[in-house]
């Protein structure tokens, strides 16, 4: 049930794009991502609901594909701030419970 | 606003002991969640409240246990320790309406190591 994330781990240079994907086996309605510094707490990034919607948030966006129960996130002209670990949560039902993937950590370098 | 505030920051606790980990949200939402993160394993809800005086279980609640009186507090008392509760905990809140997703904000995180 949990979500699975891809990928494990990824390095950048600055001004790089990546992507993360978060694939689910249940039918999602709603996908949550967060980034997370060492050490620090989940910082809310942007939700996506149902309805294959892009949300934008900097120059990071996601996007939803609710028939492959699938999210990505995508990363543009990387920045050295963008380094962190990133999470996506999935909600099935609209509960307001999630639950989390095991991360993707980002490192970027110069 | 403060958002939500957790303590103590860290905390060692020997086998056996019990303690309670605080957590008060000033956002006045109506859920409140408790996860903890294992290295490499991400986030395991432990409980969750829906309201004040409701909590239900989450995906790893053994060992653990919640209540929830009023709207900001909502803590989480750990009974008898075990090595296998070292962990890093968040409490996390949100306010949720039914077809209406809000992010949740998380505390900064209890540090915990039973030895």
């Amino acid at each position: 049930q949990q979500p699975v994330q891809s990928p494990q781990a990824v390095i950048l240079r600055e001004g790089e794009d990546a992507v993360i994907n978060c694939s689910s086996s249940k039918a999602l309605y709603s996908v949550h991502w967060y980034r997370q510094k060492h050490g620090e707490a989940p910082v809310f990034l942007m939700i996506l609901l149902k309805g294959g919607e892009q949300k934008g948030h900097e120059k990071i966006s996601a996007s939803f594909n609710e028939k492959k129960q699938q999210s990505s996130l995508y990363l543009t002209a990387s920045q050295l701030s963008y380094s962190g670990t990133y999470f996506c949560g999935t909600e099935v039902g609209s509960q307001g419970n999630l639950i989390f993937g095991k991360g993707t950590k980002l490192s970027v370098k110069p | 606003n403060a958002g939500v505030t957790q303590t103590p920051k860290f905390r060692i606790l020997k086998i056996g002991q019990s303690m309670t980990l605080q957590c008060t949200q000033d956002m006045n939402h109506n859920y409140m969640y408790w996860y903890r993160q294992d290295p490499g394993m991400g986030l395991k809800l432990i409980y969750y409240s829906v309201g004040a005086g409701i909590t239900d279980k989450g995906e790893v609640p053994n060992g653990y246990n919640v209540s929830r009186s009023t709207t900001e507090d909502f803590p989480l008392r750990l009974e008898l320790a075990a090595p296998s509760q070292t962990s890093v905990y968040f409490c996390a809140s949100s306010y949720h309406q039914t077809g209406k997703n809000q992010p949740q904000h998380f505390g900064d995180g209890t540090r915990l190591s039973i030895l």
